[in-house]
């Protein structure tokens, strides 16, 4: 593993339906970050993590939860699937939460929710 | 309220220069970074300014202005390669970032 892999990569879902996005850092990056990307909007955060055992909520959390059992992992988990919650999600980490370092992305998950 | 400004899309030619204006109103503010970002891929970081001034790495440049809450990303000797979109997000006072929309650039031949 080298840097920040999410998976799966793309995914259909039929609404109603629970699923879970992957995520793995090997950076040992204290800080992670879940974002959704909508065309014609920019990147809006969904939950961080500034150190393993530690959560809080960003811009649009409703109906999204995330759990940091351990440094490298911060997988993220939509309880009840619903159609606006079909976009292109990424995962960030950074060295250190509460800086100004630069956020490192992964590939991103493409979800579609029918 | 927080808000980043940026145009939606711009237009340059091969070998030219082209100037991507960024404004910004967050809550507190620590610092203001440009990403590139191609179809399809994730962002990439290019540049971070937290003072005033032009801060300079190559082809790319980046400039801020605090008091007037602006910045600009310039791009010179513009590579085909150059296509892609360009995100501005400032950090507030809570160190999070806010996003701008991403400015598409469209490098012709």
């Amino acid at each position: 593993i080298a840097g920040i892999t999410q998976a799966p990569t793309s995914q259909i879902l039929a609404a109603g339906r629970r699923m879970t996005l992957r995520c793995t850092q090997d950076m040992r990056h204290n800080a992670m970050y879940w974002y959704r990307q909508d065309l014609g909007l920019g990147l809006r955060l969904i939950h961080y993590s500034n150190t393993a055992g530690t959560t809080g909520k960003g811009e649009v959390p409703d109906g999204y939860s995330v759990s940091r059992a351990n440094t490298d992992d911060f997988p993220l988990t939509l309880a009840s699937a619903v159609p606006s919650q079909t976009s292109v999600y990424f995962c960030a980490s950074s060295e250190r939460g509460g800086s100004s370092g630069e956020q490192f992305f992964g590939p991103g998950t493409r979800l579609t929710v029918l | 309220g927080q808000n980043i400004d940026q145009p939606t899309e711009m237009t340059a030619t091969e070998g030219a220069i082209v100037q991507i204006n960024c404004t910004y109103q967050t809550s507190g503010f620590n610092g203001l970074f440009w990403y590139q970002q191609h179809a399809g891929e994730a962002p990439t970081f290019l540049s971070y300014n937290v003072l005033d001034g032009l801060e300079e790495k190559g082809r790319f440049s980046s400039f801020l202005s605090r008091s007037k809450g602006y910045s600009y990303l310039l791009l010179k000797e513009l590579q085909m390669k150059d296509s892609a979109s360009y995100l501005c997000a400032g950090m507030d006072s809570n160190y999070q970032l806010i996003w701008g929309a991403g400015t598409k650039l469209i490098i012709k031949p």
